[in-house]
């Protein structure tokens, strides 16, 4: 397993509740991102981070909200979520946005929205 | 917009035999990487592979190989000798080389599925 962990690994939730999604990652980087991965579509590109400020917000409703409190942690704030924002949520991690930065994964938290 | 094309939504291969996954692209940009990424079922995502565009070599590690035709802009993953771990969904990406904060694009994925 990589050094990128994410808590919770599933999640139900209703359209009215507010959950956060963690993300951690042990290997020393500087850039981190939350990626959405849904059946049958490419992984997209949600928020990108690197030394705690945010540098991409791929048009991202504002039901998303995100958090870096520090270059080892990520949140993903969910609130008055939609059924069609059920999907698998991967976090990633680089040591910096340069092209030759390989991102690591975390295993994801699957995401299910009543 | 670079676009990341992988049409084979599933493959099958007999265990020890070799498997090729397809993938294509598009770009207008003449510098990029090009990446094979594994998602095992309910584990985490690992590159496989990495290709640099400016380099003619394939790529090798290991049991992996691809086989990149630049001008056909086709980036192909051959698994030899395949074994029951490598049962997973595979991804190829692209990265255009630009210096900096530069996204992965990439394609809906392959499911492999290895017969012992």
């Amino acid at each position: 397993e990589t050094g990128v962990t994410q808590t919770p690994r599933h999640l139900v939730m209703g359209m009215t509740n507010k959950k956060s999604l963690k993300c951690e990652q042990h290997l020393g980087h500087n850039a981190m991102y939350w990626y959405k991965q849904s059946a049958k579509k490419p992984l997209e590109l949600m928020f990108v981070y690197n030394f705690k400020e945010q540098t991409e917000n791929n048009s991202v409703p504002s039901r998303f909200s995100p958090e870096c409190p520090n270059s080892s942690h990520l949140f993903l704030h969910l609130h008055t979520l939609q059924p069609e924002d059920s999907a698998l949520y991967l976090c990633a991690s680089s040591a910096g946005l340069a092209d030759s930065d390989t991102q690591y994964f975390g295993p994801g938290t699957r995401l299910t929205v009543l | 917009a670079q676009t990341v094309t992988q049409s084979q939504p599933e493959m099958s291969v007999q265990e020890a035999e070799t498997v090729t996954l397809s993938c294509t692209y598009d770009t207008s940009e003449s510098d990029y990487y090009l990446f094979w990424y594994k998602q095992p079922p309910s584990r985490q995502m690992i590159l496989v592979i990495r290709q640099e565009a400016y380099k003619q070599q394939n790529a090798t590690e290991n049991r992996f190989s691809v086989n990149f035709q630049k001008a056909a802009k086709s980036f192909s993953l051959k698994i030899s000798d395949s074994q029951l771990g490598d049962a997973a969904m595979y991804f190829c990406a692209y990265r255009k080389m630009t210096g900096a904060n530069s996204k992965l694009t990439f394609g809906k994925g392959i499911t492999l599925s290895v017969r012992p």
